[in-house]
């Protein structure tokens, strides 16, 4: 069973541009969860999608956002990049509205903003 | 607030030792309770997680936790330690709040392992 996968495993951008990040979740789970693990700020919880839909999402200005797909999959677009936005953004997925189903995470995506 | 403590954020210990690493949670609730582990440039892997029942969970790698719930604890424990298990680890809940589920993660514990 092939597990989270997210895509570019690396991202450089510049300040002001706008970056696209991919996950693709286990086959058979609905939600998708992204957190940014920025150093010294350890894992902040980001945004959270079930079934199309945006649930939940974390202390974050709007210019993070993201969509989740009818496999889905997500998108996880940050605008208007700032130099603190560089950080490792992970991915999970879950079979279950959370609780009683662990959290699955894939390898991240790296981005640099300069 | 709902909240995750782990007071150590570096631990170095021979190959071979003992190895506990603490925990300490606020939630009101019966909490969802989770130890990752994540090696450089990776993501997280699960090693055990605590839902109910026996509060002593056994996990992979051989690692095993204990929750306490008079102490708000779930201390992560392995009995000798491999040059391998050399990363960082996160303690989390999961937390329903506002009808919403979220992991709250620790700051992390960084091990390190001398040969």
């Amino acid at each position: 069973e092939a597990g989270v996968t997210q895509s570019p495993t690396h991202l450089i951008k510049t300040r002001g541009q706008q970056a696209t990040l991919r996950c693709s979740p286990i086959s058979g789970h609905t939600s998708v969860y992204w957190y940014q693990q920025a150093l010294g700020l350890g894992l902040q919880f980001l945004l959270w999608y079930d079934e199309g839909e945006e649930r939940n999402r974390g202390n974050f200005p709007p210019r993070f956002s993201g969509r989740q797909f009818p496999n889905y999959s997500s998108e996880l677009n940050v605008n208007a990049l700032e130099l603190e936005d560089s950080a490792l953004y992970l991915c999970a997925s879950s079979s279950h509205r959370g609780g009683l189903n662990e959290q699955f995470f894939g390898p991240g995506t790296r981005l640099t903003v300069l | 607030a709902q909240s995750v403590t782990q007071p150590d954020i570096h631990i170095t210990v021979s190959e071979g030792a003992s190895l506990e690493l603490r925990c300490n949670y606020s939630y009101g609730a019966t909490p969802y309770l989770f130890w990752y582990v994540q090696s450089p440039g990776q993501g997280l892997q699960l090693l055990l997680k605590y839902f109910s029942g026996d509060t002593l969970v056994q996990g992979i790698k051989g690692f095993e936790a204990e929750f306490k719930r008079s102490q708000s604890s779930f201390n992560l424990r392995k009995p000798s330690v491999h040059w391998s298990d050399a990363a960082e680890y996160f303690c989390a809940v999961g937390a329903w709040m506002d009808s919403s589920y979220k992991l709250i993660f620790g700051s992390g514990t960084r091990l390190l392992v001398r040969p």
